[in-house]
């Protein structure tokens, strides 16, 4: 099974500030088949980009994905108010499906 | 636009059987571009994959719940569906549906709103 680790836990930002959320694998995520969702409370995830780095439609080009093999950055250039939520990264790449623990982004 | 919607009791009792419907408007679930997914999120903590399933009836399990889980498909009423037996109080998680692509867009792109499933003792 690959194990997702995010980093930080918790991202204290003010709006208007680049957010930079890491994903690291215990083991290479072949294909780069990485994911990302947000989640606000009481909703659903969503998501944000998959394939590692491309955009899911709908999604503001202020959010970026980037890495490969077992590191992965979610990058949120200028935040806004309504960014602020907890993201997870997830790899589709082998069995069982696996998530990682999150990243909160909060307001400072 | 693919819509999914979760449907079933809210309570169960410990050592029942959970069982969940997902139903899919705006598109058919007949299609071999998707998988359809149940996922689960305990209250505040994370996401949990438990199953997929293809149009054809394949089926791929989590295997740290695959003894107890059963995942099935009706193309005809374009709903698939979620049996977990044996549940305890850690089964009491908001359980989602959601689709999957096949292939390099594979993650869930779209999900359900979800649905809290309770574990009575």
């Amino acid at each position: 099974e690959i194990v997702l680790t995010q980093s930080p836990g918790t991202l204290s930002l003010s709006p208007g500030e680049r957010a930079t959320l890491s994903c690291r694998a215990s083991q290479s995520v072949s294909n780069n088949y990485l994911a990302w969702y947000q989640q606000k409370p009481g909703q659903a995830p969503r998501l944000l980009v998959y394939g590692a780095s491309s955009r899911a439609t709908g999604i503001p080009d202020s959010f970026s994905g980037s890495g490969s093999g077992t590191d992965f950055t979610l990058t949120i250039s200028r935040l806004e108010p309504e960014d602020f939520a907890v993201y997870y990264c997830q790899q589709y790449s082998t069995s069982p499906l696996t998530f990682g623990g999150g990243t909160k982004v909060e307001i400072k | 636009q693919v819509h999914l919607q979760e449907s079933g009791p809210g309570l169960v009792k410990a050592s029942e059987t959970l069982s969940l419907t997902c139903t899919v408007s705006g598109g058919s679930i007949n299609n071999g571009a998707y998988y359809w997914s149940w996922i689960r999120q305990p209250p505040g903590k994370g996401l949990e994959w438990i199953a997929n399933i293809y149009y054809s009836g394949n089926t791929y399990y989590n295997p740290s719940l695959k003894s107890r889980v059963t995942i099935s498909i009706d193309t005809s009423k374009n709903q698939f569906s979620l049996n977990l037996n044996s549940v305890t109080a850690a089964d009491t998680a908001m359980y989602y549906c959601a689709r999957k692509p096949t292939g390099v867009a594979g993650s869930f792109d779209y999900w359900g709103q979800g649905t809290q499933v309770a574990v009575s003792s």
